[in-house]
């Protein structure tokens, strides 16, 4: 069965600076999808970016990317030039190919410190 | 515009008072989703339905059910809430099977904060 895991329960950063987020999955499909969701304090799931495990090239939304890396199964997200708003839970997901499931970890809180 | 609406996006209950919360897409999709989210556990499906009069249990399915009469509603029933079942709640909704690789991210619903006392 395939599982997502986020090693960090929190991270800050200060506003302007750069941030990771880790992420890691186990899966022995070869084809699947991967999603960063963000989750700020209304608690409605935005969807921040996604890779599509068959293209090499990391995904890029403005201020948000992703470094993706199918061997070592990775998919980190960097932000960029923190901003206040991007304090949220950010929840890293799988989905296969052949699959309906969306698979979550279990989530990351981002301070963000002026 | 596009959207899964749930309701309540609030509710606090005693245990044992059966209690519906709804979930509506107006996005024709076939695929509809339950979860929980727990601090430290993420999300967790519940249910999920396929398409009409086709459900099936998800990964934390005990004490829930749910129906799916109609394409666009997918409500989650709590027949007996215990204070275990104190979450937050999303619906979620998806193309099913996807017509293109665009179509791969599920859409939420804002949300239901239950608390059973």
């Amino acid at each position: 069965a395939q599982t997502v895991t986020q090693s960090q329960p929190e991270m800050s950063v200060q506003e302007a600076e750069t941030v990771t987020l880790s992420c890691t999955y186990d899966t022995s499909e070869s084809d699947y999808y991967l999603f960063w969701y963000k989750q700020p304090p209304s608690r409605q799931m935005i969807l921040v970016i996604r890779q599509e495990a068959y293209k090499q090239q990391n995904a890029t939304e403005n201020r948000f990317s992703v470094n993706f890396q199918k061997a070592a199964k990775s998919f980190s997200l960097k932000i960029s030039d923190s901003q206040l708003g991007d304090a949220a839970m950010y929840f890293c997901a799988y989905r296969g190919l052949n699959t309906d499931k969306l698979i979550f970890g279990t989530g990351t809180r981002l301070q963000v410190f002026p | 515009e596009a959207q899964v609406t749930q309701n309540p996006r609030y509710l606090i209950t005693v245990t044992g008072k059966k209690l519906t919360v709804t979930c509506s897409q107006n996005m024709n999709h076939e695929y509809m989703s339950w979860y929980r989210q727990d601090p430290g556990l993420g999300l967790r499906q519940i249910y999920y339905s396929m398409n009409v009069e086709v459900t099936d249990k998800g990964d934390v399915p005990e004490g829930y059910k749910v129906s799916r009469k109609e394409k666009r509603n997918f409500p989650l029933i709590l027949e007996s809430p215990s204070p275990n079942q104190t979450s937050l709640y999303f619906c979620a909704s998806s193309l099913w099977p996807p017509s293109g690789r665009a179509n791969y991210g599920y859409t939420f619903g804002s949300g239901t904060r239950l608390t059973v006392v």
